[in-house]
């Protein structure tokens, strides 16, 4: 079953403007990542955040939890072309953290035109 | 070194063949995931290892199903008597430990096509 929801489905935007995603989930979560998907093959991890944490930065990449309303945002800023890629969030579905299974959204789909 | 390795990239067979997919994960991760990915659809989580037991095979879709690993190296993804519904990107990650915490490391997925 799906977890996360990820708000809007897809999404374009022009090189140099921001892109928001959004992430809803239905159970309680230890911690919350974000991965990338290029051609609709291999992920690849760009953040975690845990349940005690509200914000997190890396590079371009702005994430944002918000626990008590269960969503979180991935906020890429100054995109570029190769940014265009579909876009996860992954939450642990509060197992304690020792099962390591990750349940994933259906993504975002962004594009971004140069 | 090597990421996260999958075969066959691409597989078509029939409908009622059995198919083998194979993932090699990053060499010193003890933890294995196989997902399952339809057109335009999130992960659907199949099976995890940690080592070679599977503790949650809960994912598995059907009896048709099965998956071990060698090793706590190689996992193997069997499909009995595959159907058309059975038709998806198979993906599998690899994690130092089965823990929630950790970055998964995927695969570029083996793409099935069943006729």
């Amino acid at each position: 079953s799906q977890q996360g929801e990820e708000d809007p489905q897809a999404l374009s935007i022009q090189e140099g403007e921001n892109a928001t995603m959004n992430c809803s989930y239905k159970t309680s979560i230890n911690n919350l990542q974000w991965y990338r998907q290029n051609s609709g093959r291999g992920l690849v991890h760009l953040i975690l955040i845990r349940s005690n944490e509200r914000e997190k930065h890396s590079g371009r990449l702005r994430v944002t939890l918000d626990t008590s309303k269960k969503s979180s945002s991935l906020l890429i800023t100054a995109s570029r072309a190769a940014d265009t890629a579909s876009y996860f969030c992954a939450t642990d579905g509060n197992y304690g953290g020792s099962q390591g299974n990750l349940i994933f959204g259906k993504g975002t789909k962004l594009s971004v035109k140069p | 070194g090597a990421g996260v390795s999958q075969s066959p990239s691409n597989k078509v067979t029939e409908k009622g063949k059995d198919v083998e997919l194979r993932c090699d994960p990053i060499s010193g991760h003890t933890a294995l995931y196989w997902y399952r990915q339809s057109l335009g659809q999130g992960l659907e989580f199949l099976i995890y290892f940690q080592g070679n037991s599977a503790p949650d095979k809960s994912g598995l879709p059907s009896d048709r199903f099965s998956a071990e690993r060698t090793g706590g190296s190689v996992s193997t993804l069997t499909i009995q008597r595959t159907q058309q519904e059975d038709s998806a990107v198979y993906l599998c990650a690899s994690s130092l430990v089965a823990v929630t915490y950790n970055e998964q490391f995927f695969g570029p997925g083996t793409r099935l096509t069943v006729l």
